[in-house]
């Protein structure tokens, strides 16, 4: 139980373009999702935290209109990266607490990450 | 102070020996923690949660000190298959805390 899908797994895409990562709960209801960047050799960075149906609450620094956050059910979140840029380039990954019933309520089961890289 | 402190290491151990991590959390309203494993680009898998009063996991014992404010991990009989980074987590008031994690190689 509580596994969590991303999608895509990598993408490589032209500077200003915007990509989409989509972050899915495939056997429980994920009432929080967050998402991290991670770059080569450093540790996980929190981005943004979403609950289903309200917006994302975003940690400092993290450009809000940059990089805009969907959770529109318990079961999926969405990342679309706008106007990505190479600094973009980085390793995304989401992760999702759930409802009782599924491991612990505040365990985070992490999606297996989108690595993207722009030129 | 860091909300989550780690040593960064790196560990290099030779197999079939016993290894501890530690981690210091700074916030003494936490609730709650866990032991992550990180392989080389892929995502954290939970290793372990930790209680109150240790908890033991085959070869993997994880123990936490409220009153220091630390949690220890510990490894016994280390495989190379263990070697990854491990995170520290901590739940500060419903917000999941990283550490910057602790990388350990295991050498045959």
């Amino acid at each position: 139980g509580a596994v969590v899908s991303q999608h895509p797994s990598w993408v490589i895409c032209k500077s200003g373009t915007s990509v989409k990562i989509e972050c899915r709960s495939l056997d429980f209801q994920a009432t929080t999702m967050f998402w991290y960047r991670q770059f080569p050799k450093q540790s996980l960075m929190l981005m943004a935290t979403s609950n289903e149906g309200s917006k994302a609450t975003y940690e400092q620094g993290v450009e809000k209109d940059k990089f805009l956050i969907n959770h529109a059910s318990l079961t999926l979140s969405t990342l679309t990266v706008t106007s990505a840029h190479p600094e973009d380039s980085s390793f995304y990954i989401c992760s999702a607490s759930g409802l009782a019933g599924v491991g612990r309520t505040d365990t985070q089961y992490f999606g297996p990450g989108t690595r993207l890289t722009v030129l | 102070r860091k909300e989550v402190e780690q040593d960064p290491g790196p560990f290099n151990v030779p197999e079939g020996a016993t290894v501890a991590f530690n981690c210091t959390y700074s916030n003494s309203a936490s609730q709650s923690f866990f032991w992550y494993r990180q392989d080389c680009r892929k995502e954290p898998k939970l290793l372990m949660s930790v209680y109150s009063s240790g908890n033991e996991d085959g070869r993997f014992t994880a123990q936490l000190n409220r009153a220091s404010q630390y949690i220890s991990l510990l490894i016994r009989d280390s495989k190379l298959s263990d070697s990854a980074t491990y995170l520290c987590v901590v739940n500060i008031l419903n917000d999941m805390r990283f550490g910057a994690g602790t990388r350990l190689t295991v050498k045959p």
